[in-house]
């Protein structure tokens, strides 16, 4: 089975200041990694994903995250956030098991102050 | 396109209702289903999954169950509701052989 540790629950950070969101993940297989961001009281939407290939991997709003192996890493970064980056940040990861369903971290939420 | 419904947006019930709340996806055929729940200032936990028209995996041990009577529907029910099962409730679906997964706009339920 694959898990997920976000190792922060809160980051606030100054408008325009660059940002990263921890995130780790352990796993016995080949995993696929995500980061969700959520406004509140709406679903889910996918920043961005690693499945193959690069490490580095770039999303929408300007987020790109890194896959380390060696690590069991795969942090989110910006490097100039915006008052309206304000979301509660999702880490993911999921395998073949339970039909691909994503195993979810507890959350980041980011508040970004003017 | 494909997209995914999910209703009610907000639902209040009393302790000892039932419940049924309703997902579909459109554009799309055999997706993977998942009912995930979240309770308050904590993360997101898989309730049911499904790979296919009335197969159904439970995640872990509860109050509530869920079925596919049709490929692109997915119900989550209850036939006694707790306060305990107050929360955001979010359907997603997974294409076959890619993995990421595309939530609904949720559904808030409150238990009183």
């Amino acid at each position: 089975a694959q898990s997920v540790t976000q190792l922060d629950s809160q980051v606030p950070v100054f408008e325009e200041a660059p940002v990263e969101l921890r995130c780790n993940y352990s796993s016995s297989v080949s995993v696929y990694l995500f980061w969700y961001v959520q406004y509140p009281n709406q679903g889910l939407q996918l920043l961005l994903k690693y499945l193959s290939g690069s490490t580095l991997v770039k999303g929408i709003n300007g987020f790109e995250a890194e896959f380390n192996k060696s690590q069991t890493s795969f942090h989110l970064r910006k490097p100039s956030v915006h008052i309206s980056d304000t979301a509660e940040y999702f880490c993911a990861v999921s395998g073949s098991n339970s039909g691909y369903a994503l195993n979810f971290g507890k959350g980041t939420s980011l508040l970004v102050t003017p | 396109s494909q997209t995914i419904h999910q209703w009610p947006a907000t639902l209040v019930q009393p302790v000892g209702s039932p419940l049924s709340l309703e997902c579909t996806v459109e554009g799309t055929s055999n997706p993977n289903l998942y009912w995930y729940r979240q309770a308050a200032g904590r993360g997101l936990q898989l309730l049911f999954y499904s790979v296919g028209i009335g197969q159904i995996s439970s995640e872990v041990p509860q109050n509530l169950s869920a079925s596919r009577p049709q490929d692109r529907q997915f119900i989550l029910s209850s036939k006694k509701l707790l306060l305990s099962d107050s929360g955001f409730y979010l359907c997603a679906w997974i294409r076959q052989g890619a993995p990421e997964a595309f939530f609904g706009q949720g559904t808030r339920l409150t238990v009183v």
